[in-house]
């Protein structure tokens, strides 16, 4: 059982680049969310799903696209990338609601726009 | 829209001893859940506890446990008999019990270090 995969767990890029950050879980999770690490700010959310086909904004959406086709897969696409975009990356899954909400993370992708 | 405070950026604690990391929060909500994250060096986050609000008693897991004080709305963890491997980054999170897209939010974390 992998749990959440996230692809790459580092990647370096150039201003103006685009990328996507990939992420896969195996636990049938009706929610999945992308976060983003910053030294001093805690994680804040960027766009969260909670079903195939179902997409929303989070706390710091700006710069960041996302879709979700399938049950498993959340991808993460980074359109033009900025210094400010330097940042450590965490998908992560849940089921909605009721009694068990516990988030399961991948392990992070830091990513460096130079 | 919740908030979670983690007022202490840094603590530390000598190996053995006992540390109590802080944690309030902010909510209109009266069903909820806390977590207690923490973060190693390895960039894994790793769920320490969780207490649902509902719940009066005070989860504990092994040298973890929390005071859970809801009217006050503070949610701090208690390590007992501290190792050098809890050194990490400790998030405390807060998510809705029953409002399926709601998202957990973060505190801004706390940097534990222990001393040998």
């Amino acid at each position: 059982n992998a749990g959440v995969t996230q692809t790459p767990k580092f990647q370096v890029l150039k201003t103006g680049q685009s990328m996507t950050l990939q992420c896969a879980q195996d636990m049938n999770h009706e929610y999945m969310s992308w976060y983003r690490q910053d030294p001093g700010m805690g994680l804040r959310l960027i766009h969260y799903s909670v079903g195939a086909g179902i997409t929303d904004q989070g706390e710091v959406p700006n710069g960041y696209n996302v879709s979700r086709s399938t049950t498993e897969d959340f991808p993460l696409r980074l359109l033009s990338a900025a210094p400010s975009q330097t940042s450590v990356y965490f998908c992560a899954s849940s089921y909605v609601g009721g009694l068990n909400t516990e988030a399961f993370f991948g392990q992070g992708t830091r990513l460096t726009v130079v | 829209a919740q908030t979670v405070t983690q007022s202490q950026p840094e603590m530390s604690v000598q190996e053995a001893e006992t540390v109590t990391l802080s944690c309030t929060y902010d909510t209109s909500e009266s069903d909820y859940y806390l977590f207690w994250y923490k973060q190693p060096p390895s960039r894994q986050m790793i769920l320490v506890i969780r207490q649902e609000a509902y719940k009066q008693q005070n989860a504990t897991e092994n040298r973890f446990s929390v005071n859970f004080q809801k009217a006050a709305k503070s949610f701090s963890l208690k390590i007992s008999d501290s190792q050098l491997g809890d050194a990490a980054m400790y998030f405390c999170a807060y998510r809705s019990l029953y409002s399926g897209n709601t998202p957990l939010v973060f505190g801004k974390g706390t940097r534990l270090s222990v001393i040998a």
